[in-house]
């Protein structure tokens, strides 16, 4: 069974403060990684996948699957940043159909 | 166009009431998605469809009735809810659901209260 925990709900940070959310997985075959960003009022959105090994507002994640984690990194969070940020997989076995998110971190970025 | 359109925004219904969700996308996409969200959690996937085909259905009541009538639109249609129904109902697509590489795309959802 695929599964994705994110130890932490809640996450206060300063304003130019480093930010590292943490995601963990359980998953026995080939996963794909994604963390998604849920905005107030806003839908939810794609931050960034694994594959794609790009950063995204300043944010990066390295898929390390020696400890099955996906943390979500950035060396200077702004306010902006605040958000419902989760972590998700899917996998080969599959076909990418099934999405399971973790529990999800609510960011906060203080002035 | 690239959003995934849900109507309506909100909905207020009784338990004897029979209403329906709709979904539409633009996009080319092939696979659609209902997702449940309760306040405070992550979404859980309700169903998948594949090429206008069913492919997941995650053990969902019968109260809850899809269909993709086509390729850009997805209902999902509701009767005798109960309470505990109320959630968003998101509603997502990708452009295919046989890789692991494709991106789900949100709609913004349909908050339903069920009285």
């Amino acid at each position: 069974a695929q599964r994705v925990t994110q130890p932490e709900k809640l996450l206060s940070v300063f304003k130019g403060a480093p930010v590292e959310l943490k995601c963990n997985y359980s998953y026995s075959g080939s996963p794909e990684l994604f963390w998604y960003v849920q905005y107030s009022r806003q839908r939810l959105q794609l931050l960034l996948r694994h594959i794609s090994r790009e950063s995204i507002k300043g944010f990066t994640a390295d898929l390390n699957k020696g400890e099955t984690s996906f943390h979500l990194k950035k060396p200077f969070a702004q306010e902006e940043d605040s958000a419902m940020y989760y972590c998700a997989l899917t996998s080969k076995e599959t076909s990418g159909s099934r999405l399971t998110f973790g529990e999800g971190t609510q960011l906060t970025v203080n002035p | 166009d690239t959003e995934v359109t849900q109507t309506p925004k909100h909905l207020v219904m009784g338990m004897t009431n029979k209403k329906s969700l709709k979904c539409e996308q633009h996009m080319g996409h092939r696979a659609m998605y209902w997702y449940k969200q309760k306040a405070k959690k992550p979404p859980e996937l309700m169903f998948v469809y594949s090429y206008e085909k069913l492919s997941i259905n995650e053990s969902v009541p019968s109260r809850f009735s899809p269909e993709c009538p086509n390729s850009s639109l997805l209902n999902l249609h509701l009767h005798a809810l109960q309470p505990e129904d109320s959630a968003l109902y998101l509603c997502a697509s990708s452009l295919s659901g046989r890789t692991v590489k494709n991106i789900q795309y949100f709609g913004a959802g349909t908050r339903l209260s069920v009285l």
